[in-house]
């Protein structure tokens, strides 16, 4: 099964630490989206990246948020000094990159919760 | 401001009858449009997509009609089954957009057996 797996599936942080969550795109993929659920809402975005570019991070929030998609290895989003309201399901999605469709498909998904 | 609204939290149906799912959009520059289907603690699932070209689109029980002069959606589901019980939540993009999707709230539906 070459779905996207993300990891860790759940990751408990004390206020002003780093989480980083990781995400390895379907194989053959190389278009990364990540998504941020925060209880009874939908999703939003955050930020899409190709390999070693970051192509659009409007939805991220400007201060303690940083996205890569490295050449190598997966995908990584990192939120320095996390606080309470950062506790949400981040999801990752990725596409093949062909502009036929916007299909993405989604991982289970890091549920971060903020002590 | 919310550019991909369901009004609907929530829909129950019972088993063997037609679910209807409705979206509403703001943004004309959307021009396809995604249901996802998604259980808890897991990831969404890619369901059925429609193009702002076509006005409806069928995958087995399920079809996606598009009123691109209302800035409706809607997902029907028949016949519905247990299994169908699930969050679903209606995404748009397009093509000035970089792919990235937008999405509704998301509506609860519950299938009665």
């Amino acid at each position: 099964n070459a779905g996207v797996m993300q990891n860790p599936r759940h990751l408990v942080r004390r206020r002003g630490q780093e989480a980083r969550l990781r995400c390895s795109p379907m194989k053959g993929h190389s278009h990364v989206y990540w998504y941020r659920q925060l209880p009874e809402e939908g999703l939003k975005f955050m930020v899409y990246l190709q390999k070693e570019n970051i192509i659009d991070e409007s939805g991220m929030p400007k201060e303690r948020f940083s996205a890569e998609f490295p050449k190598e290895g997966p995908s990584i989003l990192r939120i320095q000094q996390v606080v309470r309201g950062d506790s949400a399901a981040y999801f990752c999605a990725s596409s093949p990159g062909e502009a036929i469709s916007y299909e993405q498909y989604f991982g289970p998904g890091t549920r971060l919760t903020v002590t | 401001d919310q550019q991909v609204k369901q009004n609907s939290p929530s829909l129950s149906v019972q088993e063997g009858r037609i679910s209807i799912l409705n979206c509403d959009y703001t943004n004309s520059m959307f021009d396809y449009f995604l249901w996802y289907k998604k259980y808890p603690a897991e990831g969404p699932t890619f369901l059925i997509s429609i193009s702002s070209i076509k006005d409806k689109n069928e995958d087995g029980r399920f079809t996606v009609f598009l009123n691109k002069s209302a800035k409706h959606l809607s997902l029907h589901i028949v016949p519905s089954q247990p299994g169908d019980s699930a969050v679903y939540f209606c995404a748009a993009s397009g093509s000035s957009n970089t792919g990235k999707l937008i999405f509704g709230q998301g509506t609860t539906l519950q299938v009665k057996p």
